[in-house]
């Protein structure tokens, strides 16, 4: 069936360390949304990516689609206390219309 | 502009009973789609409205059900809980078009306990 796989499941990183969380699908997608989720909180959307090998930038955040469109990163540079929260990263396939396929989720903690 | 609103935000109910939750989407959203939430499961999509129409669901059993109303509000059902079903249950809004293309807004969220 489709899913996107994302790892790691849990990251602990002190204060200024670097973060990547990475989504892997079997098959080509569509497209790919990033959400973020604060504890006790909603998700929030971040940013969509569409185009093969896409490269999208919000400030410490760089977003990447991979060029075959099956995987895709995010990359904090500099966590601060801020980032905590859940990342998860939602997949459309082409056959699949008005639905998204969220991954399991990356849990980010941040040592001050 | 008011965000996206859930009633109610908690709900305890027990096995064999029924609920219905409700989701008003942000003044102009015409797309509304729920999402169950679980710490096992993570966020899974149940089904998603358009201009009152259901467009694609979920892998959920028949228990789980929606209607949208045609000011844009949704609602959904689920009959004969179960353990299981104890979840967050999330619905976002969008504007018109595919919502797989679009930015989606959440709601805070119906924490649903089931005895």
């Amino acid at each position: 069936g489709q899913q996107v796989m994302q790892i790691p499941q849990y990251q602990h990183v002190q204060e200024g360390e670097d973060f990547t969380t990475y989504c892997n699908s079997s098959t080509t997608l569509s497209n790919i949304q990033w959400y973020k989720q604060r504890p006790g909180g909603h998700p929030v959307f971040l940013i969509q990516l569409v185009k093969s090998g896409e490269v999208k930038k919000q400030k410490r955040l760089t977003f990447q689609f991979g060029e075959a469109k099956k995987n895709s990163s995010l990359h904090i540079t500099a966590t601060q206390t801020t980032d905590v929260g859940t990342y998860f990263c939602a997949g459309v396939w082409m056959d699949s219309s008005y639905k998204l396929i969220f991954g399991s989720g990356t849990r980010l903690l941040v040592r001050p | 502009k008011a965000g996206v609103t859930q009633t109610p935000r908690y709900l305890i109910k027990t096995r064999g009973q029924q609920v219905t939750l409700s989701c008003s989407p942000i003044s102009g959203h015409r797309s509304v789609s729920w999402y169950q939430q679980t710490p096992g499961q993570g966020l899974q999509f149940l089904f998603e409205y358009f201009s009152e129409t259901q467009r694609n669901k979920g892998n959920f059993p028949g228990r789980f059900s929606g209607r949208q109303f045609s000011n844009s509000r949704s609602e959904m059902n689920v009959s004969t809980l179960e353990l299981g079903d104890s979840a967050l249950y999330l619905c976002a809004s969008s504007l018109d078009g595919d919502p797989s293309y679009n930015e989606q807004f959440f709601g805070p969220g119906t924490r649903l306990t089931v005895l």
